[in-house]
Parts: C-alpha cells; sequence; structure tokens
C-alpha cells in the first residue's frame, strides 16, 4: 500500500516550457488536491477534485490545469511555465470534502523555473 | 484575512509534554479544526481533528474552547522526533486553509 505517490520528485525548468506533474493514490479515496508550498509559508490550494469528473478551483489556480484521469491519478499541469511558479507541490487524497476526512499528502515534487 | 493564527515558534524539553495554541475565531459551526505536521520538507502528516468534543489518538490531545474560537494540541510526551512544523487547519468551504504554522523545537 503505497498511499500517495508523486512523479518526478525533482524538475527543472527553463521559463515558457511545459510540464505535467502525476500524481496517484491507491486507498479508493474520492477526493484528490493539488498544493503549493512556498519556502516558509504553509500549503496553498491550487485545484482540488472532490470526485471522479468533478474539478474546482483553489486558492491559487491561475497558470495551472488538471485532469481527473480516474479515480486513482490526479495530473497538474503547466502550459507555459513562469519562476514564479517555482515552488514544492503536494498533492493529498480523501475519502471525501466534507467533515473529518483527514488528508493524505504525498512526498512532494520540487519544482525549478529558471 | 487569516484563518488561523498561530505562534512563529515554540520550544519544549524532551519528555515534556508540548502544548500548541491556535486562534480560530471565524471558524463556522458545522467546521472542523484539524492538526497536521510536516517534519523537514516531507508531505504534512495528518494528526488529530476534532469539531466541538475534546479529542484523543494515539498521536495527540486537542482542546476545543466552548466557543469553538481557539484549540490547543498537546502532545503529552515530546521527544526529538516530534520537532516539525505543525499547521492548525479550518475547513473553509470544502477546503483546508493552511497557516503558516508553529515551528516546534523539542530539546534534549
Amino acid at each position: 500500500n503505497a498511499g500517495v505517490t508523486q512523479t518526478p520528485k525533482f524538475q527543472v525548468l527553463k521559463t515558457g516550457q511545459s510540464m505535467t506533474l502525476q500524481c496517484a493514490q491507491d486507498m479508493n479515496h474520492n477526493s484528490m488536491y493539488w498544493y503549493r508550498q512556498d519556502p516558509g509559508m504553509g500549503l496553498r490550494l491550487i485545484y482540488y477534485s472532490a470526485s471522479e469528473g468533478t474539478t474546482d478551483k483553489g486558492e491559487v489556480p491561475n497558470g495551472y490545469n488538471v485532469s481527473r484521469l480516474n479515480k486513482r491519478e490526479f495530473s497538474l499541469r503547466l502550459e507555459s511555465a513562469a519562476p514564479s511558479q517555482t515552488s514544492v507541490y503536494f498533492c493529498a487524497s480523501s475519502r471525501g470534502t466534507l467533515n473529518s476526512y483527514e488528508q493524505y499528502f504525498g512526498p512532494g515534487t520540487r519544482l525549478t523555473v529558471t | 484575512d487569516a484563518k488561523t493564527t498561530q505562534p512563529t515558534s515554540m520550544d519544549c524539553a524532551e519528555g515534556r509534554a508540548a502544548n500548541l495554541p491556535c486562534n480560530h475565531s471565524t471558524i463556522s459551526g458545522n467546521e472542523y479544526v484539524y492538526w497536521y505536521r510536516q517534519i523537514h520538507s516531507q508531505g504534512p502528516q495528518y494528526i488529530i481533528h476534532g469539531l466541538k468534543n475534546n479529542e484523543t489518538n494515539e498521536m495527540a490531545s486537542l482542546i476545543i474552547t466552548e466557543d469553538r474560537k481557539s484549540s490547543t494540541l498537546i502532545l503529552p510526551h515530546a521527544t526529538l522526533r516530534d520537532t516539525a512544523v505543525y499547521y492548525c487547519t479550518g475547513e473553509y468551504g470544502n477546503k483546508l486553509v493552511f497557516g503558516a504554522g508553529t515551528i516546534l523545537r523539542v530539546k534534549s
């Protein structure tokens, strides 16, 4: 039981390049999330998927797109990377979005945009 | 506007109880309070959550004031491995909102 896995672990991009961050969970959870964490700050929600087939914007969605490929997988795409997107990206999953469902986090992807 | 406010940092002696406070005065009546921690640069780890009543699990205890405007996370016997950033979060509109957290340093 791997929990939440993320690929890649590290990535360096040049400004304007695109890439997709992958996330998968094996806990049969309904809800999945993407967060970013900048140095010395807490996590900020980018997008989330309450259930398979649905996605919604979080606090900082600009510059990102997401796809809930199936119940297990939730990807985050940067179409044209900018230095301001340098951050650590965490994926999380939970049984549901409401009322007492704790979230389980992946190990993170460390992205640098030069 | 901040959803939760926590001290920037705290120190605790190894083996003693660590009491981490949090103010969440804008939380709604049916929204849970959650605590997570983050060790080094790992993904955050769930600790405990509660709505109105005090809660206890194998990791910690959570004390929520009767007016629900604040809570305290208690690690009963802190160890060096409990050194981490502790986040008190609120469930606002189906989403968790994380603040900057409290850096807890457990010292021998």
